[in-house]
């Protein structure tokens, strides 16, 4: 049982790039999370999926897009890196009533 | 507005002294609150959820819907509590959390 795997953990991108964030669950969880960690400012959640083919904007969602096709997998994109966008990703997942199994974050640099 | 609010970026106590993250938050309902933790290095993980009322690693959390805080409180810190501490809120009817700003706890031989 790995719970919630992401990858990569590192990347530097440069403007304008485009990458793929990856996340997988084995839990069979409904929810879940895509959050931001930036210093000082807690996590700020991107988006979130409450099922397969089910997802919906979080409190910071430009520049960002995801998909859930699967209850395994929830990928997060982004087209065209900007410098905002350097910051820590932490993918997570939930059961309604449960708290949160978290990864181990991606560190995302863009220069 | 739904908001969590840690007053306090860093805290930094003597290994054996009383410590307390203070958390307060703004909701119109019956809130759900939890306190998160990551350990240097490693990804964040469920400490508290307020209604378990249990005690984890000597800590505890006690919910005042009249002040609206949920405080982390341990009476002797240890140093392999130094680590980021985060208070979340989870509104009624959904599965998001909502952060504060995360406090950093740092506990001194």
């Amino acid at each position: 049982n790995a719970g919630v795997t992401q990858t990569p953990k590192f990347r530097i991108l440069k403007i304008g790039q485009s990458m793929t964030l990856q996340c997988t669950q084995d839990m069979n969880h409904n929810y879940m999370y895509w959050y931001r960690q930036d210093p000082g400012m807690g996590l700020k959640l991107i988006y979130y999926s409450v099922g397969a083919g089910i997802t919906d904007k979080g409190e910071v969602p430009n520049g960002y897009n995801v998909s859930r096709s699967t209850t395994e997998d929830f990928p997060l994109r982004l087209e065209l890196a900007a410098p905002s966008q350097t910051s820590v990703y932490f993918c997570a997942s939930s059961l309604p009533d449960v708290g949160y199994t978290f990864g181990s974050g991606t560190r995302l640099t863009v220069v | 507005a739904q908001r969590v609010t840690q007053p306090e970026k860093l805290l930094s106590v003597f290994k054996g002294a009383p410590v307390e993250l203070k958390c307060n938050y703004s909701y119109s309902g019956s809130p759900e609150l939890f306190w998160y933790v990551q350990y240097s290095r490693q990804r964040l993980q469920l400490l508290l959820r307020h209604i378990s009322r249990e005690s984890i690693k000597g800590f505890t959390a006690d919910l005042n819907k009249g002040e609206t805080s949920f405080h982390l409180k341990k009476p002797f810190a240890q140093e392999e509590d130094s680590a980021m501490y985060y208070c979340a809120l989870k509104p009624a009817n959904t599965g998001k959390l909502i952060f504060g700003q995360g406090t950093t706890l740092q506990v001194k031989p």
